[in-house]
């Protein structure tokens, strides 16, 4: 058990949809990692956001979202979505030291997305 | 362009039959290189971390290496519970930002 909590765990859905994925990070991590994993593009990296503010950027499309509360668990939105966008949706965190990323990042089990 | 690419894609060993799977990396502002294991279903989960070429890292029946261009997972006598995915990541620093990228992973079949 890695301490990442994501709900939920499966979802599906139909294209042109909204959802939101939620994830908790460890305790006393301050950083929430977004990663998007299919089959033919492996684990692409989306967004990451650093007590409450964004930290970094990866290939996120306009059409998602995220946001990290005070209490620092995050939330990512799809909104309008297609079938590609199926995938799995993995959240990491990790204790950010002196400003770097140390790359030990502790992962979630990840929400299964299916569009249909 | 960055780029990190893992081979081969897939591994089938007979358990105690040592192998090595490969990462290379062609990035500018390397920070550090990292592997992880991925079963199938969860999430993936933290090995080694790599820092300088020449570093030597050890857990278990894996060891990893790095040089300037690429690192080695190196499986010692495996056993079927090694089967996995594992995944090489480098940390770089682009546009003044830090990020870490995913190779696509090399899929390790141990076979009893």
């Amino acid at each position: 058990d890695s301490g990442v909590t994501q709900t939920p765990k499966h979802l599906i859905t139909a294209t042109g949809q909204r959802v939101t994925l939620r994830c908790s990070p460890r305790s006393g991590d301050l950083s929430v990692y977004w990663y998007q994993q299919s089959l033919d593009q492996g684990l692409q990296f989306l967004i990451q956001y650093y007590n409450g503010e964004e930290r970094a950027k990866g290939n996120i499309l306009e059409r998602f979202s995220a946001q990290q509360f005070p209490d620092l668990h995050s939330e990512l939105n799809l909104s309008s979505l297609e079938l590609g966008d199926s995938a799995l949706y993995f959240c990491a965190s990790s204790v950010l030291s002196g400003g770097l990323n140390t790359g030990e990042l502790f992962f979630g089990e990840g929400s299964r997305l299916t569009v249909l | 362009e960055d780029q990190v690419t893992q081979s081969p894609e897939a591994l089938r060993l007979q358990e105690g039959e040592s192998s090595s799977l490969n990462c290379s990396y062609t990035v500018s502002g390397l920070r550090g290189l990292f592997w992880y294991r991925q079963d199938p279903g969860k999430g993936p989960e933290f090995l080694f971390t790599l820092y300088s070429a020449g570093e030597e890292k050890e857990k278990e029946r894996l060891k990893a290496t790095l040089t300037k261009k690429e690192s080695f997972l190196h499986i010692t006598a495996p056993k079927p519970e090694d089967s996995a995915t594992y995944l090489c990541a480098v940390s770089l620093t682009q546009g003044g930002s830090e990020k870490l990228v995913f190779g696509k992973g090399t899929k390790l079949t141990v076979n009893p």
